[in-house]
């Protein structure tokens, strides 16, 4: 069965400080993505990863997929309040119909 | 932005009552789904769609749900006697033939009570 464990699960910090997330499997994923999601609203997709080893920037937001591609990393520099969500990683499935298997989330909450 | 579009936002109904949960896909994607989260929980696959036929359903999409895509841009899930376990948020998502990443509807908060 694959799995996705993210830690922390929950994580509050002062509006400037930098944080990271992080997204651990045993299994091997071809690809994984970061979405994030407000309270009330479905998740919105803000990175795929697909290379092992690759690293992708967004802002101040980085996405590192690990070399092994069992375990990704997001890393946002001097976080804001905007930055307050639920934070997902999510890969596919071994069945290649597209579903998605999803971490457990990271709740951040970024205080002004 | 294209958007997948989803209604009610709310639903509240009685334990034992069917209901159908609807969704507009983005008009050029090709597979869709539907997920749910229950409070608290992750984010779970229910059904995946492609060309008219179910591709791949987990093990909690029993005999109780059926989707259908009736006029070829709806997209409905429907609970035929809903359990108070089925209270969740419902996530309809599509995704354009390629493509990795999903776009997701805002979602269906159903309660049964």
């Amino acid at each position: 069965t694959q799995l996705l464990e993210q830690s922390p699960q929950f994580l509050s910090i002062q509006e400037g400080e930098n944080l990271t997330v992080y997204c651990n499997s045993s299994s091997v994923f071809s690809s994984l993505q970061w979405y994030r999601q407000e309270p009330g609203e479905g998740p919105v997709l803000l990175v795929t990863v697909v290379t092992g080893g690759e690293v992708k920037k967004l802002k101040r937001l980085t996405f590192q997929f690990g070399d092994a591609r069992k375990d990704s990393s997001l890393h946002i520099t001097a976080a804001q309040p905007g930055d307050t969500g639920l934070y997902l990683c999510a890969g596919p499935g071994s069945s290649n119909t597209g579903k998605l298997i999803f971490g457990q989330g990271t709740t951040l909450q970024v205080k002004p | 932005e294209p958007e997948v579009t989803q209604t009610p936002s709310h639903q509240v109904t009685q334990m034992g009552q069917e209901v159908i949960l609807r969704c507009v896909p983005i008009s050029n994607h090709l597979y869709f789904y539907w997920y749910r989260q229950i409070l608290g929980q992750k984010v779970e696959f229910l059904v995946s769609f492609y060309n008219n036929e179910i591709s791949e359903k987990s093990e909690i999409f029993d005999d109780q749900f059926s989707v259908e895509r009736p006029d070829g841009s709806n997209f409905t899930l429907k609970i035929r006697s809903t359990k108070l376990e089925d209270s969740a948020m419902y996530f309809c998502a599509s995704r354009r033939q390629g493509a990795d990443g999903y776009t997701f509807g805002s979602g269906t908060r159903l309660t049964v009570v």
